[in-house]
């Protein structure tokens, strides 16, 4: 059983264009953090969000943490080229260590 | 360099050998993790590390697998007798807080291969 659900698991779009992709879970996290991941690389961290309906943007890139902090959605305006790579949720528990990751959804952007 | 460090970048190994996964952490960094990432998976918890001790090695698939990490620093993952669903990415990341607090920084993986 998959703890966080990414969706979509594909997306190919064309430059310029807007997209969202969502982070799902039944269980409540403490905190939820996105990761994106280029070929070859680890992932690199880009946002954490830990409260209730939190919205947090980075240029382009606007990030959401549902009321009951069991969701969360990436949402990217005028997509980029460079935007394209693998989007992974990953969430933590209270003091837990362990984060959980999502498969990711991988974004391809086209000139 | 001043990112967590893997060797080897790639490991090509036939079915039944023995390979050993190496990471150099960012200096400073008490926790340690290691995961891994097969195609079309999410990334999968191993084991994690504070200090030298290894308090959750849950993750770790069967007792083929086996880490340990030594000054606090360096880690190896090693994989007895490998068998071909253990080919995957096997990434290491280090961090000062704990998740969800701070930042994991992950190296770029050790991918293997077992023919």
């Amino acid at each position: 059983t998959q703890l966080l659900e990414q969706s979509p698991q594909f997306l190919s779009i064309q430059e310029g264009e807007n997209l969202t992709v969502y982070c799902n879970s039944s269980s409540v996290f403490s905190s939820l953090q996105w990761y994106r991941q280029e070929p070859g690389e680890g992932p690199v961290l880009l946002v954490t969000v830990v409260t209730g309906g939190e919205v947090k943007k980075l240029k382009r890139l606007t990030f959401q943490f549902g009321d009951a902090r069991k969701d969360s959605s990436l949402h990217i305006t005028a997509a980029q080229p460079g935007d394209t790579g693998l989007y992974l949720c990953a969430g933590a528990k209270g003091s837990n260590y362990k984060l959980t990751f999502g498969k990711g959804t991988l974004l391809t952007v086209n000139p | 360099g001043a990112g967590v460090s893997q060797s080897p970048s790639n490991k090509v190994t036939e079915k039944g050998k023995d390979v050993e996964l190496r990471c150099d952490p960012i200096s400073g960094h008490t926790a340690l993790y290691w995961y891994r990432q097969s195609l079309g998976q999410g990334l999968e918890f191993l084991i994690y590390f504070q200090g030298n001790s290894a308090p959750d090695k849950s993750g770790l698939p069967s007792d083929r697998f086996s880490a340990e990490r030594t000054g606090g620093s360096v880690s190896t993952l090693t994989i007895q007798r490998t068998q071909q669903e253990d080919s995957a990415v096997y990434l290491c990341a280090s961090s000062f807080l704990l998740p969800g607090t701070g930042e994991l920084f992950f190296g770029e993986g050790s991918r293997l291969t077992v023919l």
